[in-house]
């Protein structure tokens, strides 16, 4: 079965301090994809990356980064430079194919998520 | 482009009542799902429509939740009766599939109250 584990519960930084969100994830496929989303206060899920099993390249955006191991399982999501609209709810997902009646559909695990709280 | 608009946006019930939610997906995205977010913790999906058929209701509480997508488009989802554990942001997403790879674009949610 597929999991999804955000261990950090809650992060302070102050402004300008780098983060590191951490993501750890379980799965029997060996093609699957990764995602990170961002939930403000207004509630709204918001698309930040998508990464698929095999690209384990790093991705950079900015001042967010992506660092995706396959032999740890893990895909860490770092800020650099904090600011205070990043303070936020963020969500690591996991998404498999699965077959049914229909044929394939996508299947998407949610971490529990981490709130990040950037105080200025 | 306009995104996915859901409403009401906020809605307190008291229990044994009835309720129901609305969604509009992103116009020409084919598979829309509901979500059940409780506080504190993540999105946990409740059904997934593939055009106007069900690919996925698994975890729906059938006995007292109901959703459907009659034109393919839009959809709605029922309450009914309400307990006091449905208290909880219902999500609702679009993607232009239904394949792993799609990224789901939320709306902003119906924060549901029950009393």
């Amino acid at each position: 079965a597929q999991k999804v584990t955000q261990a950090q519960t809650e992060i302070s930084v102050v402004e300008k301090e780098d983060v590191t969100l951490d993501c750890v994830y379980e799965t029997r496929d060996t093609t699957y994809y990764l995602f990170w989303y961002k939930q403000p206060p207004s509630g709204e899920l918001v698309f930040l990356i998508r990464r698929n099993s095999f690209d384990e390249q790093n991705e950079i955006s900015g001042r967010y980064s992506w660092n995706f191991q396959k032999s740890t399982s893990s895909f860490n999501f770092t800020i650099t430079a904090s600011q205070v609209v990043d303070s936020a709810v963020y969500f690591c997902a996991l998404s498999e194919a699965y077959w049914g009646q229909s044929g394939g559909y996508q299947k998407v695990t949610f971490g529990t998520g981490t709130k990040l709280q950037v105080i200025p | 482009e306009a995104g996915v608009a859901q409403s009401p946006r906020y809605k307190i019930i008291e229990k044994r009542q009835s309720v129901a939610f609305w969604c509009n997906p992103i116009s020409g995205h084919a598979t829309l799902y509901w979500y059940q977010q409780i506080l504190g913790q993540g999105p946990k999906l409740l059904i997934q429509f593939q055009n106007n058929g069900v690919v996925d209701d698994s975890q729906l509480p059938k006995d007292r939740f109901s959703a459907e997508r009659l034109k393919g488009v839009d959809s709605t989802l029922k309450i009914q009766p309400a307990k006091l554990e449905d208290s909880a942001v219902y999500l609702c997403a679009s993607s232009l599939g239904s394949g792993e790879q799609e990224t789901q674009y939320f709306g902003p949610g119906t924060r549901l109250l029950v009393l």
